[in-house]
């Protein structure tokens, strides 16, 4: 069945720092691709996606690329801030239900300042 | 509604009582999921609704959890002789359709605690 393995945390990292959170999933056929966050108190939000092979999500500074040789959805940002701490979730949503989205165990980030 | 509403927000309530909560999707959305966040842990799907189509209860994890679903508006989600393995975050969630890629939309949760 799909399933998505996410790095896990917590990851600690200082103001200005280079994000990098780890995906990789498998699934039938061809799967979207999700980063979901949630911040503290707050219900969850979609960050940005990708709907097919090579495709770029990005939003916020945030960025990740569709690999679908690795099977990979890494999660980036190039400079953090406080302000995106916070738990970040990779998930798919795949030809084969695509009435449900399957998530990873998510990531907690805190940056500090 | 601008986005998907639940309530409540928090709930504390004895083990073994049952326990109801509501979900209002947003407005022309079609499609409509719960999901259950324990502590640490990633979403567990347990049901979805789509139009006046049968619901996927494939993801509920006992008899004592039901959903119902008036038309393409109201859900509620009952858990009847809560246990303490219950308490959790239950999320509700909406989309346009249940069209591949389609984003959905995620309410604040309802916060359950069994004690």
């Amino acid at each position: 069945g799909d399933s998505v393995t996410q790095m896990e945390g917590p990851v600690t990292l200082s103001e200005e720092a280079f994000l990098t959170i780890n995906c990789t999933y498998t699934a039938t056929g061809y799967p979207s691709l999700f980063w979901y966050v949630q911040y503290p108190g707050e219900g969850l939000q979609l960050l940005l996606k990708a709907t097919k092979a090579d495709d770029k999500g990005s939003n916020k500074g945030f960025e990740a690329t569709y690999r679908k040789e690795t099977t990979s959805f890494h999660l980036e940002k190039g400079s953090v801030q406080v302000s995106d701490s916070a738990v970040y979730f990779c998930a798919l949503s795949s030809s084969g239900s695509a009435r449900q989205l399957t998530f990873g165990s998510g990531t907690q980030l805190t940056v500090l300042p | 509604g601008a986005g998907v509403s639940q309530s409540p927000s928090n709930k504390v309530t004895e083990k073994g009582k049952d326990v109801e909560l509501r979900c209002d999707p947003i407005s022309g959305h079609t499609a409509l999921y719960w999901y259950r966040q324990r502590l640490g842990q990633g979403l567990e799907f347990l049901i979805y609704f789509q139009g006046n189509s049968a619901p996927d209860k494939s993801g509920l994890p006992s008899d004592r959890f039901s959903a119902e679903r008036t038309g393409e508006s109201v859900s509620t989600l009952t858990i009847q002789r809560t246990q303490q393995e219950d308490s959790a975050v239950y999320l509700c969630a909406s989309s346009p359709s249940p069209n591949l890629g389609n984003t959905i939309y995620f309410g604040e949760g309802s916060w359950l605690t069994v004690v």
